[in-house]
């Protein structure tokens, strides 16, 4: 079946700007994640949603991201006033239940200029 | 101290000889514990989890668990050219709900 799927692959920000990154999960699956991973870095956690409920938001970086998964199956993360720090590959995974393997989306690579 | 360490390589080795990579980690409540690999420019791919001590094996794969010293390991028999790439370990602990805590990865250089 289809894989998590991730848009856009790549966004190109002036400093300052909003941007919105979706992530639409394995069909059926329950658990959704948002990483970020920095070059040369493994992926850091951001926050998670079981179903549509935000259960662990305590790796957003500042009040600045703010992620939602209104229907509990499409998410978005959002990055409001993006900064140079910002730029970074923001990863979505998903899990058919919470503590299952998590199969990871390609990616949106952020650049903020 | 970070929660999950590696070394960051690279590691090389000739094609066909077994490739080992380890990773420690400090929670010691932790349950589930997995390898992704990771191509340059590309996402991180599931190839192994384990969840019991011992040794499990898929394919060329063999992951291994000794929860008493806390290290986790994947061992890649035959090593190929195609292998390269990152090898990312993460770990899951039940007090830390559902999310993955992962390495800093080891970069494996295979060599024709």
């Amino acid at each position: 079946g289809a894989g998590v799927s991730q848009s856009p692959r790549y966004k190109v920000a002036k400093r300052g700007q909003d941007v919105a990154l979706r992530c639409d999960p394995i069909s059926g699956h329950v658990s959704l994640f948002w990483y970020q991973q920095a070059l040369g870095q493994g992926p850091e956690f951001l926050t998670y949603f079981q179903n549509e409920a935000q259960l662990d938001k305590s790796g957003l970086p500042s009040d600045r991201f703010f992620a939602e998964r209104p229907e509990g199956s499409v998410s978005t993360l959002k990055i409001q006033r993006t900064q140079q720090e910002d730029s970074a590959v923001y990863l979505c995974a998903s899990s058919l239940e919470l503590g299952d393997e998590q199969y990871f989306g390609p990616g949106t690579r952020l650049t903020v200029t | 101290q970070k929660e999950v360490e590696q070394n960051s390589g690279p590691l090389s080795v000739p094609e066909g000889a077994i490739a080992s990579l380890n990773c420690t980690y400090s929670d010691r409540g932790s349950q589930s514990f997995f390898w992704y690999r990771q191509y340059s420019g590309k996402s991180p791919e599931l190839i192994m989890f384990i969840y019991s001590n011992g040794d499990k094996e898929d394919g060329r794969f063999t992951a291994q668990l000794n929860k008493a010293s806390q290290y986790v390991s994947l061992l890649i028999r035959d090593s190929q050219p195609s292998d390269s790439a990152t090898y990312l370990c993460a770990v899951m602990s039940p007090n830390q709900g559902g999310k993955l805590i992962f390495g800093q990865g080891t970069e494996l250089s295979v060599k024709p």
